[in-house]
């Protein structure tokens, strides 16, 4: 099983800061990686897939890099409604597909 | 539109069975793969069930196994999961995911069903 680590656990930053998030997988996922961001008490959402590939309808301030094991989330500019949690997923070896255990992006 | 709408959670004894449905519109439902995750209370996420475009291709995770059995009806639309042997740690929002830009990429998400098993 893939495990995917992702850092910082917590990311305390103020609106119009740049946020860099990152995620690690125990072994090469190649660029099968994508990133949710996920809302106190609403559903996740896509951000990107495939490592680089910005989902339907997501902002371009939103961007992600990578490839083999080490993989970043960049917000350019943080907006007020982009504090929430963020997880990284991979689909590169599964069953079984994993997450990782997520970053609390939250107010400064 | 995608969209999707979960439903079936509900309160179950340990030991018990539950089934949970997920009906889809807004895209041609027979040509992707689908997908069940969870989230326990407070927790993160955990992928538990795929199933491919025919249901040729059905994977679960390990800790699910034996127990749950995702399925499809193409013709109604619809995802399902049969969940028995039901334990407190089965205990979350279970979320149905498409996979319309791949297989494992879960692009829309249904608003969540809760399954909550006690005594």
């Amino acid at each position: 099983e893939i495990v995917l680590t992702q850092s910082p656990a917590t990311l305390s930053l103020s609106p119009g800061d740049r946020a860099t998030l990152s995620c690690r997988a125990s072994q090469s996922v190649s660029t099968y990686l994508a990133w949710y961001q996920q809302k106190p008490g609403q559903v996740p959402r896509l951000l990107i897939y495939d490592a680089s590939n910005r989902a339907t309808g997501i902002p371009a301030r939103f961007s992600g890099s990578g490839s083999g094991t080490d993989f970043t989330l960049t917000i350019s500019s943080l907006e007020p409604e982009d504090f929430a949690v963020y997880y990284c997923q991979q689909r590169s070896d599964w069953p079984p597909i994993t997450f990782g255990q997520g970053t609390r992006l939250e107010i400064k | 539109e995608v969209h999707l709408v979960d439903s079936g959670g509900g309160l179950v004894k340990p030991g018990g069975s539950l089934r949970l449905s997920c009906a889809a519109s807004g895209f041609i439902f027979s040509d992707y793969s689908m997908n069940w995750v969870r989230q326990a209370p407070g927790k993160g996420l955990e992928w538990v069930s795929s199933i491919s475009s025919r249901s040729a291709n059905i994977y679960y995770a390990d800790s699910v196994k034996g127990r749950f059995t995702i399925s499809r009806d193409n013709a109604k639309n619809t995802l399902y999961l049969q969940m028995s042997s039901l334990r407190a740690e089965d205990t979350a929002v279970y979320f149905c995911a498409s996979g319309i830009k791949g297989t494992g990429i879960f692009d829309y998400w249904g608003q969540g069903t809760l399954v909550t098993v006690s005594s």
